[in-house]
């Protein structure tokens, strides 16, 4: 069985650095063909994706989030992390990670995260 | 940046069909997802590449893709169905918009 959780702060403060873990389990990341994404939700809107990293460690980012994004995993631990600095209020939102197929789904969610960004 | 869109809401008659629109620029040469998000739940994939069902998706749910719209049809709607609904699309470029989601009233 896949799945995925998130975790972090809930509270972050406008400037400050995010750092968000995905803990998943029922696959491995060195598995050819295995990607993890992060996607985002404020409150009451639209989905958002933000970033993905491969098995073969590629990265991809969001074209207008892509200087505040990084992206990482650690195979052995089962966990892929983001990172997003400079955050602001207009990035409160649930962020989830996301198994991704070969075809752009995003096949299995975690519960989602919620972040506040305020001062 | 590829735009799709979607109707904010769609309604209709327990036990009828409903349809859902993700329209975009030949999005028929693009792989078509939809998730069905319920309040306080995470979005669950309901169709993915247009018109295939992941394990567990009832047969009342299915999917098209042709010219510049594709559509989520849910069959014999029932209660269970009232969520909101998103297409995504991709189309092997490391991007991956999303709809702005439509809410799904079962009458």
């Amino acid at each position: 069985q896949v799945t995925l959780k998130e975790s972090g702060p809930a509270l972050v403060k406008p400037t400050q650095t995010l750092t968000l873990t995905c803990a998943f389990s029922g696959f491995s990341l060195s598995s050819s063909g295995m990607r993890v994404s992060w996607i985002r939700q404020p409150p009451g809107k639209a989905l958002e994706w933000l970033a993905r990293i491969d098995w073969d460690d590629d990265k991809f980012y969001s074209t207008s989030l892509k200087t505040r994004l990084t992206i990482s995993k650690d195979t052995f631990k089962n966990q892929v992390v983001l990172t997003m600095t400079n955050m602001d209020p207009v990035d409160t939102a649930t962020y989830y990670c996301a198994r991704t197929n070969g075809g752009g789904a995003f096949e299995i969610w975690g519960q989602g995260t919620m972040v506040t960004v305020s001062s | 940046s590829y735009e799709v869109t979607q109707p904010l809401s769609v309604s209709v008659a327990l036990g009828q069909t409903a349809r859902i629109t993700c329209g975009g620029n030949n999005i028929e040469n693009k792989n078509v997802h939809w998730y069905q998000q319920k309040p306080g739940q995470a979005p669950l994939l309901v169709i993915y590449t247009d018109k295939r069902r992941p394990s567990g998706i009832p047969e009342r749910f299915s999917g098209s893709n042709s010219g510049n719209t594709a559509t989520l049809t849910i069959s014999r709607a029932q209660g269970g169905d009232e969520a909101d609904y998103y297409c995504q699309v991709w189309d092997g470029t490391t991007a991956y918009p999303f709809g702005g989601g439509t809410k799904l009233t079962v009458l």
